[in-house]
């Protein structure tokens, strides 16, 4: 939706920095942690995600961090665009669930300075 | 491919109305959602659907109903709407052997004064 985020974080970046995206969750019996993005005006998309027991996984242009030790997830984009212009937001699938029942955390919103 | 079709996209209701938000899927996915999506809190789910005759509730099911006749429709019903209800809805299909992917529409915002 346009105006939701009101009061969500921003991160400002300079287009062709990279950009990290951090991510605290609290369901240690999640067995993915997922990445969305959300252009104003458009429905979530997804990005990319990471099973439990993994650390770390790329994908274009983008890398998935998962710190289980405390916690932490983060998306990493390289070389960032205009088009990478968003709300980010991470979330994670309870257990042993479908995609039916995603859970979504408070999102980001990543600007990108010319 | 239309993919997920929401409609209305925009909605003003009175205290008290009810109204049925639509929404379709032509991918043949299995599992469908309801979110809400309000400022600063992401997106919240209302029902969800893991097939054809079979809904259950998510984190934020009340004075809401949804059923699941076809594969293809999901509506969601407001029953008695309260200005609590003003939000951006979005539905959302995936398919059964995906965990993480999901697929939305373009919302409806609907206001309830």
């Amino acid at each position: 939706g346009e105006s939701v985020g009101l009061h969500l974080p921003t991160l400002s970046v300079q287009e062709g920095d990279n950009s990290i995206i951090n991510c605290a969750y609290s369901n240690s019996a999640s067995d993915y942690f997922i990445w969305y993005k959300q252009e104003s005006g458009k429905g979530p998309q997804f990005i990319i995600d990471i099973r439990s027991n993994m650390d770390k996984r790329q994908g274009q242009r983008v890398t998935v961090l998962l710190n289980k030790t405390v916690k932490h997830l983060s998306l990493q984009i390289a070389a960032t665009q205009p088009g990478d212009s968003a709300v980010y937001f991470c979330a994670e699938l309870p257990g042993y669930s479908s995609a039916s029942k995603i859970i979504f955390g408070s999102g980001t919103r990543l600007s990108i300075r010319p | 491919n239309a993919g997920v079709t929401q409609t209305p996209k925009f909605q003003v209701l009175k205290t008290g109305q009810s109204m049925t938000l639509q929404c379709a899927q032509d991918m043949n996915h299995e599992y469908m959602s309801w979110y809400r999506q309000d400022p600063g809190m992401g997106l919240r789910l209302i029902h969800y659907s893991v097939g054809a005759g079979i809904t259950d509730q998510g984190e934020v099911p009340n004075g809401y109903n949804v059923s699941r006749s076809t594969t293809e429709d999901f509506p969601l019903r407001l029953l008695s709407a309260a200005p609590s209800q003003t939000s951006v809805y979005f539905c959302a299909s995936s398919y059964r052997r995906s965990n993480t992917e999901a697929f939305f529409g373009q919302g409806t915002r609907l206001t309830v004064v």
